[in-house]
């Protein structure tokens, strides 16, 4: 089975300020990771994914994130974060090994709050 | 620009009245789509799969009959549900993947404001 933590409901910074917002995971086999970002009213957008290669993921906005395979982890990075960044992410992930219909799972959500 | 369209993005009507929501792929055959449910301020809950030429698969908890899908087509998902009560308020999402193409995020429609007065 496959599943997802994000331990915090609420981030808040202030602008300029670098931002994380935290992610973990388990599965079975191995794991592909994504990042979405939720606007008001709106759908997921896609942010950045994680498949193989380089633990150092870049995405869209500036955002990046790092696998982290010993702790589980795919944490979300902004060196400076922007009052616009304001948003709810969700981390999500799907196992290599239950590919079942290409389904993922997503976390709780976190809402990124960045003040001026 | 969107790959995945969603309509209508808002509706408001009366309790009883059932309401049909469109899932379109624009660029790709979507041969599995998802829909979602969305209270405010929470999480995305996994509805249904909905599977093109067969019956869709409903995660538990999920009345069939109440939330009806169609897969009619290879880029057309539909969801009505089906004599709606105001506790039917919600925000739904559909979304497809890239059939065969799992290391490829899903695309989502923006998503439909369900009100039910």
């Amino acid at each position: 089975a496959q599943s997802v933590a994000q331990p915090e409901d609420q981030v808040n910074v202030a602008e300029g300020n670098p931002l994380t917002v935290k992610c973990t995971y388990s599965v079975s086999g191995n794991p592909y990771l994504f990042w979405y970002v939720q606007y008001p009213n709106r759908g997921l957008q896609f942010l950045l994914k994680y498949i193989t290669g380089d633990n150092l993921v870049k995405g869209s906005y500036g955002f990046e994130a790092e696998f982290n395979k010993s702790q589980t982890s795919f944490h979300l990075k902004k060196p400076s974060a922007l009052v616009s960044d304001s948003a709810l992410y969700f981390c999500a992930v799907r196992d290599i090994l239950f590919n079942n219909n290409n389904d993922m799972r997503f976390g709780a959500g976190t809402r990124l709050t960045v003040k001026p | 620009g969107a790959v995945v369209s969603q309509h209508p993005s808002w509706v408001i009507c009366k309790s009883g009245t059932s309401v049909k929501i469109e899932c379109r792929s624009l660029d790709f055959q979507a041969t599995t789509m998802f829909w979602y449910r969305q209270f405010p301020k929470q999480s995305l809950m996994l509805m249904a799969t909905s599977n093109e030429g067969s019956k869709a698969t409903y995660e538990q908890g999920v009345e069939k009959d109440k939330f009806l899908i169609n897969h009619a087509s290879l880029t057309l998902s539909t969801l009505t549900v089906t004599s709606a009560h105001p506790e039917d308020s919600s925000f739904y999402i559909c979304s497809a993947p890239r059939q065969g193409i799992a290391n490829q995020p899903q695309h989502f429609g923006d998503g439909t404001r369900l009100s039910i007065l």
